[in-house]
């Protein structure tokens, strides 16, 4: 099983600001299948990116992935009050698909 | 518009068995893998299990095989997991999902159900 680890576990940064999280795996991540997704408080998560760095429908050029075999990371290029939330990445390249634990996002 | 509606979830005892159903609608459901991921109360996400287009292939975590079976209706655009010997950390939301085309990654997830195995 491929573990993920997600650092910082919470990031305080004032809106405007740029965010920078990481998604590191116990081995490679096959073909880049690495997902980001974000979650609010009392909603279901959201799609961000698929494929380490493709956007998913309607997400705001803001937020970019980059990254390949163990090392993968989220950047948030100016921070909108909106995006204060949960980060998770996934990766779905080997069964079982698994998650990291997680980054909070958090107005500083 | 994608929706996925969950239902069945509720109170049951530890041991018991609950079946949640996800209506879908708004694409091919029969073009597309389809996915539970669970999230306890507080805590991260958690992948449950997945099921291609024509149920040719099924996964399972290993914390719920042996005791959770998903299947899929494409007639009638629906999704399954049965769960028997449900235990108390299997305690959490339980999300409908989306693959994207091909892979499994979840680009549309249901608002989810809420299960509570308690006694």
């Amino acid at each position: 099983e491929i573990v993920l680890t997600q650092s910082p576990g919470t990031l305080s940064l004032s809106p405007g600001e740029r965010a920078t999280l990481s998604c590191r795996a116990s081995q490679s991540v096959s073909s880049s299948y690495l997902a980001w997704y974000q979650q609010k408080p009392g909603q279901a998560p959201r799609l961000l990116i698929y494929g380490a760095s493709s956007r998913a429908t309607g997400i705001p050029d803001r937020f970019s992935g980059s990254g390949s075999g163990t090392d993968f990371t989220l950047t948030i290029s100016r921070l909108e009050p909106e995006d204060f939330a949960v980060y998770y990445c996934q990766q779905y390249g080997d069964s079982p698909w698994t998650f990291g634990q997680g980054t909070k996002v958090e107005i500083k | 518009e994608v929706q996925l509606v969950e239902s069945g979830g509720g109170l049951v005892k530890p041991g018991g068995s609950l079946r949640l159903s996800c209506a879908a609608s708004g694409f091919t459901f029969s073009s597309y893998s389809m996915n539970w991921v669970r999230q306890a109360p507080g805590k991260g996400l958690e992948w449950v299990s997945s099921i291609s287009s024509s149920s040719s292939y099924i996964y399972y975590a290993d914390s719920v095989k042996g005791r959770f079976t998903i299947s899929r209706d494409n007639a009638k655009n629906s999704l399954y997991l049965q769960m028997n010997s449900l235990r108390a950390e299997d305690t959490a939301v339980y999300y409908c999902l989306k693959s994207g085309y091909g892979s499994y990654y979840f680009d549309y997830w249901g608002q989810g159900t809420l299960v509570t195995v308690s006694s």
